[in-house]
């Protein structure tokens, strides 16, 4: 089955920039998304379409796509950006939807 | 405003069903496919299928294929995902979540904590 690749976790200081990257070979022509969880909480749609950003979601949030790879970019990290952050997109079919294995970032 | 209200708690015994709800609020019910996805305790999240709003048309991850129905109540503007022969493995949080008319999932229900133990 389709599998979508993430780094475990990712650290950074405050004010600093973190990348976090997502990797899967139907990437180069299905969209991806990215979301945010913080603990107790459902998902928070962060990217969409690649690199659109939703309303009310900073702007220190984007997200790019380089054919097998999509990035979320995190520029001046701050303390509440701390959270698990998963990627999501289709298999090549663009049926059956697939989450990457999740990047927790932590805020040192 | 769009709401995704997903009811209570659930405790089972293996070998049991569960049926989870989604009441869904705030825009045109019959537009919008839902999905469902699940969270284990401690790991990560993990897609378990999709319906559109009157239940004809479902696609399912494979995993879950034979053992799990997505049906839909659009008298109530209510969508359900039922699990069948449930094992200790399917303790986990439920959560149903709308696609957009691009197909982005923008918004997601509470949660609901599916308790498998004998």
């Amino acid at each position: 089955s389709y599998e979508l690749t993430q780094p475990p976790s990712v650290s950074v200081s405050p004010g600093q920039t973190a990348r976090i990257t997502c990797s899967g070979d139907a990437l180069t022509n299905q969209y991806a998304y990215w979301y945010q969880q913080k603990p107790g909480q459902a998902p928070l749609l962060m990217i969409y379409t690649d690199n659109e950003r939703p309303s009310g979601i900073p702007e220190r949030f984007s997200g790019s796509n380089s054919g097998t790879t999509v990035t979320l970019t995190i520029s001046g990290v701050q303390a509440e950006d701390e959270a698990d952050y998963y990627c999501l997109s289709t298999d090549s079919s663009g049926t059956s939807f697939v989450f990457g294995s999740g990047t927790k970032v932590t805020v040192l | 405003q769009v709401h995704l209200v997903q009811s209570g708690a659930e405790v089972k015994k293996p070998g049991a069903s569960v049926k989870v709800s989604c009441k869904a609020s705030g825009y045109r019910f019959s537009v919008h496919h839902i999905h469902w996805v699940r969270q284990v305790p401690g790991q990560g999240l993990e897609w378990m299928g999709r319906t559109n709003p009157s239940g004809e048309s479902t696609t399912f991850a494979q995993k879950f294929q034979g053992r799990v129905a997505m049906p839909t109540d659009t008298s109530t503007s209510t969508f359900y995902m039922d699990l069948s022969s449930l094992t200790s493995d399917d303790t986990a949080v439920y959560y149903c979540a709308r696609e957009d008319k691009l197909g982005t999932i923008d918004v997601w229900g509470q949660g609901t904590l599916v308790t498998v133990s004998s």
